[in-house]
């Protein structure tokens, strides 16, 4: 059980938008600490797609999109690409656990 | 350009002790916190530990504390997990990275990782 909660899958075709939801509580995401994103290919290690909630790294196009609110945070994706196919985290602070914290990743298929 | 390799994975027998390294490369390593992240088989990426940029402060998930040391050799550009009383569930891929910036920051940089498997 992941102190942050994601969907497990989602699913989308060509072309469409998606988001991935993130859901925290007060002593993560909900005190302030900033929401990092991570793509995981299959069979490569995560890289960083969104940080600080809302910045993407140079490279990460621009149909990559995150945001921030309350106790939740969300990464969507337009345009959808049958290369978006991987396993997306959140990753934030928890102050209760006074470490890093994982969301326990969301399987994207595009259709 | 930055890479970060890691080593010392392997097939090892519940109760044992291990040694993972992960040898840095292309950037200031002094000037980073580095971390150590895990990810059993088909599971999620769960994290592990944080060393400060020059050693003096780590950090742990409970659920290593006490079994688990992080360490780093600035002179080598390296740091090290070294993982005692090897259990079961301790079987993941292991993967260090690095830290931009504060303690709430995220993960820049990532290691291909190493293969630890505990089985008798």
């Amino acid at each position: 059980q992941s102190v942050l909660t994601q969907p497990p899958s989602v699913s989308g075709a060509p072309g469409q938008r998606v988001i991935i939801s993130c859901t925290g509580s007060s002593s993560n995401i909900g005190a302030g600490y900033d929401v990092h994103w991570y793509q995981q290919l299959p069979g490569a290690p995560p890289k960083v797609l969104i940080y600080g909630n809302i910045n993407r790294p140079s490279g990460v196009p621009d149909r990559f999109s995150g945001s921030k609110s309350g106790t939740s945070a969300s990464l969507a994706i337009t345009g959808l690409q049958a290369q978006d196919e991987a396993d997306y985290y959140c990753q934030s602070y928890d102050n209760s656990l006074g470490g890093v914290v994982f969301g326990g990743g969301t399987m994207l298929t595009v259709l | 350009q930055v890479q970060l390799v890691e080593s010392g994975g392997g097939v090892v027998q519940p109760g044992t002790s291990l040694r993972l390294s992960c040898a840095a490369s292309g950037f200031m390593f002094s000037s980073y916190a580095m971390t150590w992240v895990r990810q059993a088989p088909g599971k999620g990426l769960v994290w592990v530990a944080t060393i400060s940029h020059d050693g003096t402060n780590k950090y742990y998930a409970d659920s290593v504390k006490g079994r688990f040391a992080i360490s780093r050799d600035n002179f080598k550009k390296t740091v090290s997990l070294q993982i005692n009383s090897l259990r079961r569930e301790d079987t993941a891929v292991y993967y260090c990275a690095r830290r931009v910036g504060a303690t709430y920051s995220q993960f820049d940089q990532w290691g291909q990782g190493t293969l630890v498997t505990v089985s008798s």
